[in-house]
């Protein structure tokens, strides 16, 4: 089955700092990669998502970059905010509606 | 509009009992899932319904652990004679169709004495 690694398990930055998670996949029939964030307590929460017919995605601060050959793909938060911290976790699925697949979470705290 | 709900918030039980978790899903989704997260770990998928029927119970981790949605809205996890180990968050998520994004409930904590 699908086996996704994330890392770093824990990142600090400081206030308006840039901010990179990483992720690899093993299946290469995965081909939707979704990031949720979710704070203490409570649900994860969609940011962004990527398919596999795309390279890259942004969204305001938030951008995602895939690549499928390596089998990898990875958030970028830019301008970070106190508000950013939080665990974010990737997954993987081989389509959207079908059971995903998460990484091990990174703890992100941005320091003011 | 109103998302994924989950009842009992929390839920505190002793070894060996039964217990079921309700998951009401945003009105309209046709799929739904279960997973479970342990702390400090990813949710770990158990159960997806479409519709009435289970898609993918390839999760569930033994038949202590059972999964229903008789009318294709409101699903119930059902887990007998509880162990340590189930002690978890149980989070239910739906989507519009099957090839939707998902969308997460609260989760029910789950703990056994």
């Amino acid at each position: 089955g699908e086996n996704v690694e994330q890392h770093p398990s824990t990142l600090s930055v400081q206030e308006g700092d840039s901010a990179v998670i990483k992720c690899t996949y093993s299946d290469s029939a995965s081909n939707y990669f979704p990031w949720y964030k979710q704070e203490l307590g409570k649900r994860p929460q969609l940011i962004i998502d990527i398919r596999s017919n795309v390279g890259e995605k942004k969204d305001q601060r938030i951008a995602v970059t895939l690549n499928k050959t390596a089998k990898h793909f990875s958030l970028h938060i830019t301008e970070t905010q106190p508000e950013d911290s939080a665990v974010y976790f990737c997954a993987a699925s081989i389509s959207s509606g079908s059971r995903l697949t998460f990484g091990e979470g990174t703890q992100l705290t941005v320091n003011p | 509009g109103a998302g994924v709900s989950q009842t009992p918030s929390n839920k505190v039980t002793e070894k060996g009992k039964y217990v079921e978790l309700r998951c009401d899903p945003i009105s309209g989704h046709t799929a739904l899932y279960w997973y479970r997260q342990s702390l400090g770990q990813g949710p770990e998928f158990l159960i997806y319904f479409q519709g009435t029927g289970a898609a993918d119970d390839s999760g569930l981790p033994n038949d202590r652990f059972f999964a229903v949605r008789p009318e294709g809205s409101v699903s119930t996890l059902k887990i007998q004679r509880t162990e340590r180990g189930d002690s978890a968050v149980y989070l239910c998520a739906s989507s519009k169709g099957s090839a939707d994004t998902q969308y997460f409930g609260p989760g029910t904590r789950l703990t056994v004495l």
